[in-house]
């Protein structure tokens, strides 16, 4: 299985902060990365698809980036609404896997 | 827009077979993948496999042996089972649905909890 490894496990910011998520593959997977936002008691909602994809109805302020094992995704603007667990998922080899997951908080 | 819904028995006993369904409404089930995925308490996310809408799957192998899935176009469902199930087993499952296996997942249901004892 490919490893996913998100860092920070938690994060604390204030509103209008930037925040910054990353995401390291123990091995190379291309851009077959999906960027994901969870709130309590909710599935998962697609933000960012293809590394650097913004899903439909996204706000801007949410981008992605990176390639091969190294990824990041950025809040630019943190927004109260933005609360919830980020995760991210590799589809470039079978079994699909994701990382541990980063809480977001709002200060 | 499209709205999915898992459901089945919140608790199953050791041993026994998980059985869930995924209902389908507001898009047909064509040319999408459908995929189950299970999330234990305080635990990362992990995909158990998915089923193609013409009956063609792909599994975890870590769990290959013990699911089987399938869908029924013509219900809007499609199925999960997974036999001998520990308390390893206990989860919130979730049912989520993408156009290929290069894209993420787009659209999920709201996850049922199974717990498993004995």
């Amino acid at each position: 299985d490919i490893q996913m490894t998100q860092s920070p496990s938690t994060l604390s910011a204030s509103v209008g902060d930037r925040v910054t998520i990353t995401c390291r593959a123990s091995q190379s997977i291309s851009s077959w990365l999906a960027w994901y936002q969870q709130k309590p008691g909710k599935g998962p909602k697609l933000l960012i698809d293809k590394a650097s994809s913004l899903e439909s109805g996204v706000p801007s302020r949410f981008s992605g980036s990176g390639s091969g094992t190294e990824f990041t995704l950025t809040i630019s603007s943190l927004q109260p609404e933005d609360f919830g667990t980020y995760y991210c998922q590799q589809y470039n080899v079978y079994s699909w896997t994701f990382g541990q997951g980063t809480k977001v908080e709002i200060k | 827009q499209v709205q999915l819904q898992e459901s089945g028995p919140g608790l199953v006993k050791l041993s026994e077979t998980l059985s869930l369904t995924c209902s389908v409404s507001g898009d047909p089930m064509t040319f999408y993948y459908w995929s189950w995925l299970r999330q234990p308490p305080g635990k990362a996310l992990e995909w158990i496999g998915h089923v193609y809408y013409n009956g063609n799957t792909n599994h975890n192998p870590s769990l290959k042996s013990r699911v089987t899935m399938s869908v029924d176009t013509s219900k809007n469902q499609f199925s999960l089972k997974l036999t001998s199930v520990t308390a390893a087993d206990s989860a919130v499952y979730y049912c989520a649905r993408h156009p290929t296996v290069y894209n993420g997942l787009t659209d999920w249901g709201q996850g049922t909890l199974v717990t498993v004892s004995s």
